[in-house]
């Protein structure tokens, strides 16, 4: 089983639409959790910290499932500029060092 | 200010040359990672530096692959007798302290192609 897993898609959504990614982790252990988003061809850039009480940045919301291992990405009204890769990163303590896994991405596409 | 900085940003080379490729990370920041990045996939963890050293080197692939850090700031990874499957882009990344909570910057990338 991968460290981290995420659904690759592409989701292809309208605009307007609401869209939601999971990614599941195998580490019980790991603390800490973050959502980056990468647009074609670029490097990837900070969306958000997934804390456990769950967080929302405007049209964004992170939410946290330690008992099933699992982190989620909600985007309510997709916008055309949302279309990118979003990549689930998660963080573990290991041996005296923070061990740093990203997930593969998961591809948002949002059509007009 | 200044982010992490990459250089070259893009590499052609022969089969069988080596190459260095060299990441001026975020001044101060304590830890550096560097990434592989095949062509429409996600990121290949490399290798981990804490100041100078790195304790995770886990992801180089094979030997022809090192890195190091100096001043614990400027890294440099080195691919020997390159391959074509080595071409992908290399990303590398700064965050502040070790403590877990910190984001990673990332740099622009080199774009490494090998003939």
């Amino acid at each position: 089983r991968k460290e981290v897993e995420q659904d690759p898609g592409p989701f292809n959504v309208p605009e307007g639409a609401t869209v939601a990614f999971n990614c599941t982790y195998s580490n019980s252990a790991s603390q800490s959790f973050f959502w980056y988003r990468q647009d074609c061809r670029k490097e990837p850039k900070l969306l958000m910290s997934v804390y456990s009480s769950g967080n929302e940045d405007g049209r964004f919301t992170a939410q946290l499932n330690r008992a099933s291992q699992y982190i989620s990405l909600l985007i309510r009204d997709s916008k055309l500029s949302d279309s990118a890769t979003y990549l689930c990163v998660v963080k573990a303590y290991s041996g005296g060092y923070q061990k740093v896994t990203f997930g593969t991405g998961t591809k948002l596409q949002v059509i007009p | 200010g200044a982010g992490v900085s990459q250089s070259p940003s893009n590499k052609v080379t022969e089969k069988g040359k080596d190459v260095e490729l060299r990441c001026d990370p975020i001044s101060g920041h304590t830890a550096l990672y560097w990434y592989r990045q095949r062509l429409g996939q996600g990121l290949e963890f490399l290798i981990y530096f804490q100041g100078n050293s790195a304790p995770d080197k886990s992801g180089l692939p094979s030997d022809r692959f090192s890195a190091e850090r100096t001043g614990e700031s400027v890294s440099t990874l080195t691919i020997q007798r390159t391959q074509q499957e080595d071409s992908a882009v290399y990303l590398c990344a700064s965050s502040p302290q070790r403590v877990a909570d910190y984001e990673q910057y990332f740099g622009p990338g080199t774009r490494l192609t090998v003939t």
